[in-house]
C-alpha cells in the first residue's frame, strides 16, 4: 500500500464547475497535509495546507481533512482553464518528512 | 537569493560517471530536502537536513547516493557510478521550519526548479 494515494486521472471538469480531488494516507501519526499544484514542466507550488479536521477555505480553494478516515480532499470552485494542472497531495509524516502522492491530472474544458 | 536555486539545470552524463547536484536554499531556511521525480509521478523523498545535520536518509536508493550540507546552507547530492535508472528530475526544497509538528504550524516546502539528470 502506498503511503499517499491519489487517483491519477485525468479528471475532466467543465469551466465554472467544482473540481473535487481526493487523497488517502496510511500513516495515522500524520499531522500536516498539503496540496501542491504542478504545471507541466514546472516545479510543484504550494496552494493549501491544513492541520485540523474540517474545512479550510482560501479563495476558490477549500481543503477538507478527516483524520479518522485518513482522507484529504481539495475542492476548486468556479474552475478556470488556468486550473488545468497536476495536483499533488502531500502528507507530513510523523517522521517529519513530507510524502507525496503520484498526483491527479485535472483538465478544465471550456 | 529570492528562491531555491539548483544547478545545473540539465546534466547529461555517461553511465559510470559520478555527478554532483547543487542546491542553494532560501536564505535563512533551516530545513533542506532532496526529492527525485520521475515523469508522471509525484516527488519521491530522498533525504533531508536540519541545518547541517542529516536527519533522515531513508529514501536514498542505495549507497551510490549521498548528500551533505556542511555549513547548513548549500547542499550537494552526489551520485556515484551513475546508472541509466538514475535518470530523473532531482528537486530540492527548503523550509523555514525544522518541524512539521502541529505545534510549530509546519510549513510546506518551496521547491527549486530542479536538475534534469540524463544518464546515457
Amino acid at each position: 500500500q502506498k503511503e499517499v494515494e491519489q487517483n491519477s486521472g485525468p479528471l475532466s471538469v467543465p469551466e465554472g464547475a467544482i473540481a473535487s480531488l481526493n487523497c488517502t494516507y496510511s500513516d495515522r501519526g500524520s499531522q500536516s497535509f498539503f496540496w501542491y499544484r504542478q504545471y507541466s514542466g514546472k516545479s510543484p507550488e504550494l496552494i493549501m495546507s491544513i492541520y485540523s479536521n474540517g474545512d479550510k477555505e482560501d479563495g476558490r480553494f477549500t481543503a477538507q481533512l478527516n483524520k479518522a478516515s485518513q482522507y484529504v480532499s481539495l475542492l476548486i470552485r468556479d474552475s478556470q482553464p488556468s486550473d488545468s494542472a497536476t495536483y499533488l497531495c502531500a502528507v507530513g509524516s510523523s517522521a517529519s518528512k513530507i510524502i507525496f502522492g503520484s498526483g491527479t491530472r485535472l483538465s478544465i474544458r471550456p | 537569493g529570492a528562491g531555491v536555486s539548483q544547478s545545473p539545470r540539465y546534466k547529461v552524463t555517461k553511465r559510470g560517471q559520478d555527478v554532483a547536484l547543487r542546491c542553494d536554499p532560501i536564505s535563512g531556511h533551516v530545513s533542506l530536502y532532496w526529492y527525485r521525480q520521475a515523469l508522471g509521478q509525484g516527488p519521491e523523498f530522498l533525504t533531508y537536513f536540519n541545518y547541517e545535520a542529516q536527519q533522515d536518509k531513508s529514501g536514498l536508493p542505495n549507497d551510490r547516493f549521498s548528500a551533505e550540507r556542511p555549513e547548513g546552507s548549500i547542499s550537494t547530492l552526489t551520485i556515484q557510478r551513475t546508472e541509466q535508472r538514475d535518470s530523473a528530475m532531482y528537486r530540492c526544497a527548503s523550509s523555514p521550519s525544522r518541524s512539521l509538528s502541529v505545534t510549530s504550524r509546519g510549513y510546506g516546502y518551496t521547491f527549486g526548479s530542479g536538475t534534469r539528470l540524463t544518464v546515457v
